[in-house]
């Protein structure tokens, strides 16, 4: 069973900084892009960065470039996304999903900046 | 003006078809995307429910029942994510998306529909 479990949002203060993490397991994680979307509650979806399986390629909304940075470690089978300058309207639950399609998504980790 | 943009809200009968739309900026044709949909209930992350690009060039989501499918509608520049059988476990949040330009994902506002 594929799952995908975020962890380490929390409250930071604006111009703060917070490492987000997803851990993969029951497929092959090396194999897959990877993605971040993040929804403000009550509010639409927003996606904010993609990193392909061998992190050959990545790409970021025009809303945190410059200022998040995706990664993955393939040998412990985890998404990563270093969040600095952030700013009020970066709150919101941030998901970890699998493929270009998105087929699979975690339950969310909740970023409050404020 | 959005890249995707989705009706707010639908409301259909339970057993009816129920017809959700995706209608992509005028620069960018129809033609060229997969739509993806996912459906999110409350409390829930989004779930993957297919892609439609063509009769050809079609996925349905693992587990996903046969009575929501993909289709488009060119002429008003639209992707389409038909219900049939409208039942009320249906009542949800959909979104469209596209890989636009190839490097970067954009979700439609999302559409909520009500099973009355």
């Amino acid at each position: 069973e594929v799952q995908l479990v975020e962890s380490g949002g929390g409250l930071v203060k604006p111009g703060g900084s917070l490492r987000l993490s997803c851990a993969a397991s029951g497929f092959t994680f090396r194999t897959y892009t990877m993605n971040w979307v993040r929804q403000v509650p009550g509010k639409g979806l927003e996606w904010v960065s993609s990193i392909t399986s061998g992190s050959g390629y990545i790409y970021y909304a025009d809303s945190v470039k410059g200022r998040f940075t995706i990664s993955r470690d393939n040998a412990n089978n985890s998404l990563y996304l270093q969040m600095t300058g952030l700013r009020g309207e970066d709150s919101a639950l941030y998901y970890c999903s699998r493929d270009r399609n998105m087929d699979s998504w975690g339950p969310g980790t909740l970023v409050t900046v404020s | 003006q959005a890249v995707l943009t989705q009706p707010s809200s639908l409301s259909a009968s339970p057993g009816a078809s129920a017809s959700l739309t995706c209608t992509l900026r005028s620069d960018i044709s129809v033609d060229s995307y997969r739509i993806y949909w996912y459906q999110q209930k409350p409390g829930s992350p989004p779930q993957y429910l297919l892609r439609y690009k063509s009769d050809s060039d079609k996925q349905q989501g693992s587990g996903v029942p046969s009575r929501f499918s993909g289709s488009k509608d060119a002429s008003a520049n639209a992707g389409i994510l038909v219900i049939s059988g409208l039942q009320s476990e249906d009542e949800a949040d959909y979104y469209c998306m596209i890989w636009h330009d190839s490097a970067t994902m954009v979700f439609g506002g999302g559409t909520k529909v009500t099973v009355l």
